[in-house]
């Protein structure tokens, strides 16, 4: 199985500024997707990240409040951009390679909360 | 928006006792996975289980899957105060590009010592 860490593990940030989230793998995957549980709520997919292309973003989700970075095929960062108390979440990073067949592992989580 | 509705939303049963968990998706899937949070913390992966498979066990836990109805359970048998936590079904769809998946709404799974 894949190993995965995130930083920060929770922040209390305030509304108006940006928050960085970090997602390390401990292996090489082709895939990386990010996703939002908001609070009391399911999962829902933020965007997909592969290396070497752009992210693609579910409907809902703009670049410009969630960039995303997958500089390798280890790593990936999403930010939380201009927050506000409607971004308190728990972001989670995820993975999915072929040596795992199917299955989709995650990451911690980051626990945001937004003043 | 959500592919799977799950049910019961909350259950509470008592140590030992046998818990059923329930997912329904709409439409057709690769696969359907089973996970498990505790507390606002990750997801842990419980069991996978593929679109041509009907039944599958792990531990204590027992999948089934009914293609021809579109719905799985999860069945935890001898619960345990540590099995305590949010189980959620997620869907593998055929028609999906994007290879991720699509989460149902969760069961909140309460056991009494």
């Amino acid at each position: 199985s894949a190993v995965i860490s995130q930083k920060p593990s929770r922040d209390i940030c305030q509304r108006g500024t940006s928050l960085t989230i970090q997602c390390q793998v401990d292996s090489q995957v082709t895939m990386m997707f990010w996703y939002r549980q908001q609070p009391g709520q399911s999962l829902t997919l933020i965007a997909t990240a592969n290396q070497g292309s752009e992210a693609t973003y579910e409907s809902g989700f703009v670049i410009d409040k969630f960039p995303i970075s997958r500089p390798n095929l280890t790593f990936s960062t999403l930010t939380v951009s201009n927050m506000s108390p409607e971004d308190s979440s728990i972001y989670l990073c995820s993975v999915k390679d072929q040596r795992y067949q199917e299955t989709q592992y995650f990451g911690p989580g980051t626990r945001l909360l937004v003043l | 928006s959500q592919q799977g509705e799950e049910d019961p939303q909350a259950l509470s049963i008592q140590e030992g006792e046998n818990a059923t968990m329930n997912c329904s998706y709409k439409t057709s899937i690769n696969n359907l996975q089973w996970y498990r949070q505790n507390s606002g913390r990750g997801l842990v992966h419980l069991i996978l289980i593929r679109s041509n498979e009907r039944e599958k066990h792990s531990g204590r836990l027992r999948v089934t899957l009914d293609t021809s109805k579109k719905s799985s359970s999860l069945l935890i048998t001898a619960s345990r105060a540590a099995d305590t936590a949010s189980y959620f079904c997620a869907t593998d769809l055929i028609d999906n590009a994007g290879n991720m998946l699509t989460f149902g709404g969760g069961t909140r799974l309460m056991v009494k010592p």
